[in-house]
């Protein structure tokens, strides 16, 4: 399966900050997808990073909040954007890696205070 | 987006036990169905993928019922490592990450 190199692991952060998430996979893949996972909470998609194109953004999600970017077929960031404690959350991308399902990144454990 | 209903946790278990685990899911044209788990503070990890038909992989049992909407896990001689948070995870039309629906998970403990 694809391995994802996903960071930082964890950063605080000051309100109306902005903080960028990197993940490098080390195979080429078309599609790479931003979750966000809340306290308690299932993971939800934010949106879908193809390359050469425009991010496509869930419902609830914006692209001034959570601009992405898909250079080349191995790499993407995801910038949550001048951040509220609301934000605080993990981040994870994800690959689609064949038979084995999704594969996650390490995640990255967010506080904004 | 169709909602992922699991059994709510967490699910107290002594070492050597069999603990099941359901989950159901409301749109009834869903393709595929996963199960992942979470370890704390990690990320999700593929456990295995479900089959109309169930599949088995050593201790862990995965069933599909399409008429009631309905999948299970089975673990069999429980250990300590398997406490963990399982994640219930269903593919519905169009695929791609876009249709990934996940429950809120079953957090399992298991006891020595």
């Amino acid at each position: 399966s694809a391995v994802i190199s996903q960071k930082p692991s964890r950063d605080i952060c000051q309100r109306g900050t902005s903080l960028t998430i990197q993940c490098q996979v080390d195979s080429q893949v078309t599609m790479m997808f931003w979750y966000r996972q809340q306290p308690g909470q299932s993971l939800t998609l934010i949106a879908t990073a193809n390359q050469g194109s425009e991010a496509t953004y869930e419902s609830g999600f914006v692209i001034d909040k959570f601009p992405i970017s898909r250079p080349n077929l191995t790499f993407s960031t995801l910038t949550v954007s001048n951040m509220s404690p609301e934000d605080s959350s993990i981040y994870l991308c994800s690959v689609l890696g064949g038979a084995y399902g999704y594969t996650f990144g390490s995640g990255t454990r967010l506080t904004v205070v | 987006r169709k909602e992922v209903e699991q059994d709510p946790g967490p699910f107290n278990v002594p070492e050597g036990a069999t603990v099941a685990f359901n989950c159901t899911y409301s749109n009834s044209a869903s393709q595929s169905f996963f199960w992942y788990r979470q370890d704390c503070r990690k990320e999700p990890k593929l456990l295995m993928s479900v089959y109309s038909s169930g599949n088995e992989d050593g201790r862990f049992t995965a069933q599909l019922n399409r008429a009631s909407q309905y999948i299970s896990l089975l673990i069999r001689d429980s250990k300590l490592s398997d406490s963990a948070t399982y994640l219930c995870v269903v593919n519905n039309p169009g695929g791609g990450a876009d249709g990934l629906t996940f429950g809120k998970g079953t957090h399992l403990i298991i006891q020595p």
